[in-house]
């Protein structure tokens, strides 16, 4: 079956960096288009990057470009998000998502259950 | 920028009842090349990730109950939930993917938050 495991969140103080993985299994990864997902503490969820499936296109929310790189690895069925310079207003549950291939609708169909960043001093 | 606004932000509704929620897009999401309605439902109940319950605004995702359903055009969309259950508690998103800049082709609505009256 699909799945699709976070991983690399934890407590990191302002202005540093993390690597968020996306482990995918139950299906050919490399056919799909992947993205990243956050959502703040108590808050709604906020889009905040794609990758093709085979890594050229890359595409970032505004409030993230220049700090948030996406990248794949697909030999390791594994995407990636390098967060730097974080700041307080990054700390949220990040989930990666698998964009749904054949319908041409840009909906995600699959899901991770998430990796909590929370950036503090 | 498409701007999604979901109404209301919140509704209890008494099991067994009818539960509706709104979005609104700022621009339309109807594409005339396919008349398809970029514009998908997600559900999320407590301590868990996003699961899909529409696309194409109208088409129900597998295994997805048909008490769910969806419904509108253009602009203008409804999530309708008949016979709610005590399952259904969470918290409910609409999604554009019509923009045809990348970086603002994803974005969702602010959320309902559903319960139980």
């Amino acid at each position: 079956q699909v799945q699709l495991v976070e991983s690399g969140g934890g407590v990191v103080q302002p202005g540093r960096s993390l690597r968020l993985s996306c482990a995918a299994s139950g299906f050919t990864f490399s056919f799909y288009t992947f993205h990243w997902v956050r959502q703040a503490p108590g808050k709604g969820l906020e889009w905040v990057a794609v990758i093709s499936e085979d890594g050229d296109n890359l595409y970032y929310a505004d409030s993230v470009v220049g700090r948030f790189t996406i990248s794949r690895d697909n030999s390791k069925d594994t995407m990636y998000l390098q967060v730097k310079s974080l700041r307080p207003e990054d700390t949220a549950v990040y989930y990666c998502a698998r964009e749904e291939k054949y319908t041409g609708s840009y909906h995600f169909d699959y899901w991770g259950q998430g990796t909590l960043v929370t950036v503090s001093s | 920028d498409i701007v999604l606004t979901q109404s209301p932000d919140s509704l209890a509704v008494s099991l067994g009842e009818r539960a509706t929620i709104n979005c609104k897009s700022s621009q339309s999401v109807l594409h005339s090349s396919n008349n398809k309605n970029y514009l998908a439902w997600y559900q999320q109940k407590p301590g868990q990730p996003p699961k899909l319950l529409i696309y194409w605004a109208s088409t129900r995702e597998s295994g997805v109950p048909d008490r769910f359903s969806g419904s509108g055009s253009g602009t203008d969309f409804t999530l309708t939930i008949t016979g709610l259950q005590a399952e259904d508690v969470g918290v409910y998103y609409c999604q554009q993917s019509y923009s045809t800049s990348p970086e603002h082709m994803y974005n969702f609505g602010q959320g309902t938050k559903l319960e139980i009256k």
